[in-house]
């Protein structure tokens, strides 16, 4: 669990906060990945960085954005959520592309999101 | 539709039985088909991978076995130990060159009693 490491692991916010998820992956990998995980929901994937740059953006609301200063740096900046965006946000490492045989994802431990 | 299927939702077994999980996956075509075990609070630890020309990988007490014909996988787990309790989710991955996408079941919640 020491590869991805997350911070906070437990965050509660009011509606109207600003706050941060920051995550480090120390496995020299080039692709990271933003993943949100709701009750007997899969997992959805938000965004993904590949060699710092966003290749990928499911659909996901404005209020959450991205940032990937560096291939080991993700950070997911929150704004005006709202109830229903309270669930697991996981980060994920990973060499490159998902559809490559035996390419790994790597899961940090997640924060835990509750908006009030 | 791409989906993947997982039954059952949960399972409830004693210590030391055996124990299998299924997964039916609709994505096509298909590289690779993972297996995870997540423990309540932390993230995914991979368990097996296996592309299509696999039928069976171990891992310890955890077996994998694939069926791309009929689109079907099974996790088996050995003489369970409390440990085991998890939850584990199948994932699969398409075989579209430049893809990040997975597709994940919503994940069998095993819980091993003594």
């Amino acid at each position: 669990e020491t590869g991805v490491t997350q911070t906070p692991r437990h965050l509660v916010m009011g509606m109207t906060n600003k706050k941060s998820l920051k995550c480090e992956q120390h496995l020299g990998h080039n692709a990271m990945y933003w993943y949100k995980q709701s009750a007997k929901k899969p997992l959805e994937l938000m965004f993904v960085y590949n060699f710092k740059e966003q290749t990928e953006n499911n659909s996901v609301p404005s209020r959450f954005s991205p940032e990937c200063p560096n291939s080991s740096h993700l950070f997911l900046h929150l704004h005006t959520l709202q109830p229903e965006d309270s669930a697991l946000y996981l980060c994920a490492s990973g060499p490159g592309l998902a559809g490559e045989p035996y390419n790994e994802q790597f899961f940090g431990p997640g924060t835990r999101l509750t908006v009030l | 539709k791409n989906q993947v299927e997982q039954s059952p939702q949960s399972l409830i077994i004693l210590e030391g039985k055996n124990c299998t999980l299924q997964c039916n996956y609709t994505v096509s075509p298909f590289s690779n088909l993972r297996w995870y075990k997540q423990d309540t609070g932390r993230g995914p630890v991979s368990l097996t991978i296996m592309t299509f020309s696999e039928n069976t990988k171990s891992n310890g007490r955890y077996t994998a076995t694939l069926d791309a014909d009929t689109k079907q996988s099974s996790l088996h787990i050995t003489a369970s130990q409390l440990s085991d309790s998890a939850s584990y989710i199948c994932v699969v991955s398409p075989y579209q060159t430049g893809a990040n996408n997975l597709f994940f079941g919503t994940g069998t919640r095993l819980t091993v009693i003594p």
